[in-house]
């Protein structure tokens, strides 16, 4: 079936640094994606979103790039904070009102 | 204060009891979902509803049974049939985003069975 996955289950990054989190998607006719952020014992909060006619999407320090070649995306964070401590989930949009689909999410820890 | 309001934040069941987990929004959203978050785990659809009196199953929508009566609210029960029920419960409603309909989430329930 079709599914939505991520590279690496845990990233380290240095306070200041910046952090890219990836996620491969498989179905092709996904044409919606976003970005949450999850703290511990919290709901998931929405971070950016990004369609599939944009290759590229920028807020506040962070960036959303999709590459429908190779069905990917990634979050960039600029400047990494203590704050940005939390599990990323992508997930992803088809068209005809279909749930979303949750990829298993990435643990982000910032090292002080 | 707007958004989705999950209650109670912290519930306990016996073995044996139903018990129901409410969600309210004042969003005006037509979709409303149910998720089942385990430690360290991603999100699993249990249930969700694209309109007021109709609602589908998700992907592990046994042992739990819903209702949408009202636009505003879609409370969930977690029977006695579901044999592994402690978890972490989200609820979300669609609505409109940035650059699309997104999701947005409650701050959650969680539900131990004692």
């Amino acid at each position: 079936g079709e599914s939505v996955g991520l590279h690496l289950p845990t990233l380290s990054v240095q306070e200041g640094d910046n952090s890219i989190i990836n996620c491969a998607y498989s179905n092709s006719a996904s044409d919606y994606f976003i970005w949450y952020k999850q703290e511990s014992g919290k709901g998931p909060q929405f971070i950016i979103d990004i369609r599939s006619n944009m290759d590229k999407r920028q807020g506040q320090r962070v960036t959303v790039l999709l590459n429908k070649t190779v069905k990917h995306l990634s979050l960039q964070i600029a400047a990494t904070q203590p704050g940005d401590s939390a599990v990323y989930f992508c997930a992803e949009f088809s068209p005809g009102n279909t749930p979303l689909v949750f990829g298993k999410g990435t643990r982000l820890s910032v090292i002080a | 204060d707007g958004g989705i309001t999950q209650s109670p934040k912290y519930l306990f069941r016996k073995e044996g009891q139903n018990v129901t987990l409410s969600c309210e929004q004042n969003l005006n959203h037509d979709a409303m979902y149910w998720y089942r978050q385990d430690p360290g785990q991603g999100l699993r659809l249990i249930y969700y509803s694209q309109i007021v009196n109709d609602f589908q199953k998700g992907d592990i929508a046994e042992g739990y049974s819903v209702s949408r009566e009202k636009k505003e609210s879609f409370p969930l029960t977690v029977t006695s049939a579901q044999k592994n029920p402690t978890a972490f419960y989200l609820c979300a409603t669609r609505g409109q985003g940035n650059s699309g309909n997104t999701i947005y989430f409650g701050e959650g329930s969680w539900l131990t069975v004692v």
